[in-house]
């Protein structure tokens, strides 16, 4: 039974596009993340985020921004896509605390043209 | 730091034939650790998790896990596989205090009818 919600499910758009992912999770759980996933299936960690504390990885470019209006959600925002932003973007959400395991959507894929 | 290690990127089984998936993970205190499973074009899905007590965890669907502190490392197990299980297999660790996961490169695994 899907709890994390993610739309779109595909997405394609043009080099310099702005684009805007959602994340919705009705778990009730507190602290929710992005993660990047390339062609060969690596998983990139790009944010987690609580009502409290965000947590970039520092290697995350700039034009990407998270978004949250309350702890049920949590969006993706990209200011202006290049093309190695394509992949699949996934959304997961956890209670929180450690070893709480996260509990992921279907994923955004993006290709950037 | 921890990292998890995942040495075979693909894994080729008969149906009906057992299967291990290896995962070996650096810690410098006793990790959480999970198992989980993506199938084409969805999220990650819990296998399993463990963290204390009797070192070979139940799972979904048959599975099971087997923790050796010894040789850090944390397997995957199934009996009998089936063609259904054909999908990419996560190992990852997180630690108490901590909200990250650290995800090993995955394990692409067809079962062969």
């Amino acid at each position: 039974e899907t709890a994390v919600f993610q739309t779109p499910n595909y997405h394609v758009t043009q080099v310099g596009n702005e684009v805007s992912f959602n994340c919705k999770q009705t778990l009730g759980h507190d602290t929710m993340y992005w993660y990047k996933q390339d062609s060969k299936k690596l998983l990139k960690i790009m944010f987690s985020y609580n009502n409290k504390q965000l947590i970039v990885n520092e290697t995350v470019p700039r034009r990407f921004s998270p978004q949250s209006s309350d702890k049920a959600h949590l969006n993706l925002r990209i200011k202006s896509v290049e093309p190695e932003d394509s992949a699949v973007y996934l959304c997961a959400s956890s209670s929180g605390t450690g070893g709480a395991e996260q509990y992921f959507g279907p994923g955004t894929r993006l290709t950037v043209l | 730091a921890q990292s998890v290690t995942q040495p075979d990127a693909r894994v080729t089984v008969s149906e009906g034939a057992s299967l291990q998936l290896r995962c070996k993970y650096s810690s410098s205190v006793t990790p959480y650790l999970f198992w989980y499973v993506q199938y084409p074009r969805q999220g990650l899905q819990l296998l399993l998790k463990y963290y204390s007590g009797d070192p070979v965890v139940q799972g979904v669907n048959g599975f099971e896990a087997e923790f050796s502190k010894s040789n850090s490392s944390f397997h995957l197990r199934k009996a009998s596989v089936h063609w259904s299980d054909s999908a990419v297999y996560f190992c990852a660790v997180s630690i108490t205090g901590y909200q990250n996961f650290y995800f090993g490169k995955g394990t692409s695994l067809t079962v062969i009818p």
